[in-house]
Formats: structure tokens, C-alpha cells, sequence
């Protein structure tokens, strides 16, 4: 049972154009969400977070909006440069509830066209 | 932030055979530490949540004879693959909690199983 998924496997962006990716998740527990970077037979690198008690959260050039009634989150990337190409998984947890476990979702791959 | 150190990076077993993958937090003490699966072009799943000094719990699905998990100190978790067959081949993270890493968990770098 995938609690959270990310429905567009792939996604194209023009360089210096915004990059909109977006997450949605069924348990309505989870109170903290995440967005990781990884690249192939590494680990997940983390890129920004928001709990659930903020709708939007901001660093640099990534913003996270998060939309708890519709249980939908987005990550904007802007401008998009090519080294941002990586695939991208938001991930949730019920952590301010003291819950451990994380959860991710299926992947984004992103390519950023020069 | 933490450090969390996981080997080996690659391990190419035969079938039948069981491989250990070790994950270490070198810097803090992990309580729990998170162990997931990768298949190709898919999410991470998680498996199982290893608690220092007491049982894993498993992830429906995951069979706790297949993978061992035991978490025998503050610094190591350790996941072995009993009786690997070629549909284990897979990649495996492990994970910890810690409230100074941004984020609040931190990752091994994976380890890259391949079952001939």
C-alpha cells in the first residue's frame, strides 16, 4: 500500500524555467514531509521540508507548498539548472507525533534541457 | 550533521548464500535505525525499523527469516539476506533519526546486491 505517491514518473524542464513537482499522500497522520535528490546507487540527499503546521517553506531556489486538505505537496525548483537533473522523492512521516518512519514516494526523475 | 557509514557499497553473492550489509552511525548513538529497498526505478520501501536491544519490526510483506536485522549496539545495525536468491538483488539503505541533520534522518550511501 504506497501511502505516498508521486504520479508523474519523469518530467522535462527547460533551463531557467520553473520545475513543479508534485507528491500526494493517503495517511492523514503524517504531520512532516520531505523532499530528497538521489542519484542512482547513492543515498537520498535531502533538498527541503515543511511541517504540517506551515503551508509553504522556502530555501533558495527550492520552495515546498503543502496542501493538507487536499493531502498534496509540490516542490518548485526555479530557475532549473541542468545540474538539478536527478530523481526527486518526497517522503512523510508522522515525526511530530514521535513516529519514526519514513515514507517515499515513487519518484520523480527530473531532466533539466540546456 | 551525523554520519551514518554503510558497507560494503557492493556485494555480488551466489545464490544460496548469506550476505551481510552493516550500517553505523559514526558520530551519535541511533536508538533506531530504518532499513529500506530499492528496486529499479522504484520507490524506497522501507522494511524494517531495527531498535537497539530489542526485536525489528518488519513492514508488511517483508519476511523476517529472509532478513535478519539486529541492532546490537548504539552504533550498528546489521541486515544479512539469509539464502539469497537473485530476487533479492536489489539496493539497501539504511537510515537513522537525528535531530541534527537537516532533515532529521540521515542515509548510508546504499549497498548494491546482486544475486548470480
Amino acid at each position: 500500500d504506497q501511502q505516498v505517491k508521486q504520479n508523474s514518473p519523469s518530467l522535462s524542464v527547460q533551463e531557467g524555467r520553473i520545475s513543479i513537482l508534485n507528491c500526494d499522500y493517503t495517511n492523514s497522520m503524517f504531520d512532516y514531509f520531505l523532499w530528497y535528490k538521489k542519484y542512482p546507487a547513492e543515498g537520498p540527499t535531502f533538498l527541503i521540508s515543511i511541517s504540517s503546521i506551515k503551508d509553504k517553506n522556502e530555501d533558495g531556489r527550492f520552495t515546498v507548498f503543502l496542501n493538507k486538505s487536499a493531502k498534496h505537496l509540490s516542490l518548485h525548483i526555479v530557475p532549473s539548472q541542468p545540474g538539478d537533473s536527478a530523481v526527486y522523492f518526497c517522503a512523510a512521516s508522522a515525526y511530530l507525533g514521535g513516529a519514526n518512519n519514513l515514507f517515499f514516494g515513487t519518484g520523480t526523475r527530473l531532466t533539466v534541457i540546456p | 550533521g551525523a554520519v551514518v557509514s554503510q558497507h560494503p557499497s557492493r556485494v555480488i553473492c551466489k545464490s544460496g548464500t548469506s550476505v551481510k550489509i552493516e550500517c553505523r552511525s559514526l558520530d551519535f548513538q541511533a536508538t533506531t535505525m530504518f532499513w529500506y529497498r530499492q528496486f529499479p526505478k522504484q520507490s524506497l520501501m522501507l522494511m524494517a525499523t531495527s531498535n537497539e536491544g530489542s526485536k525489528a519490526t518488519y513492514e508488511q510483506g517483508v519476511e523476517k527469516d529472509k532478513f535478519l536485522i539486529n541492532h546490537a549496539s548504539l552504533t550498528l545495525s546489521t541486515l544479512t539476506v539469509t539464502s539469497a536468491h537473485p530476487e533479492d538483488s536489489s539496493f539497501y539503505i539504511c537510515s537513522a533519526r537525528d535531530s541534527r541533520t537537516p532533515g532529521g534522518y540521515t542515509f548510508g550511501s546504499g549497498t548494491r546486491l546482486t544475486v548470480v
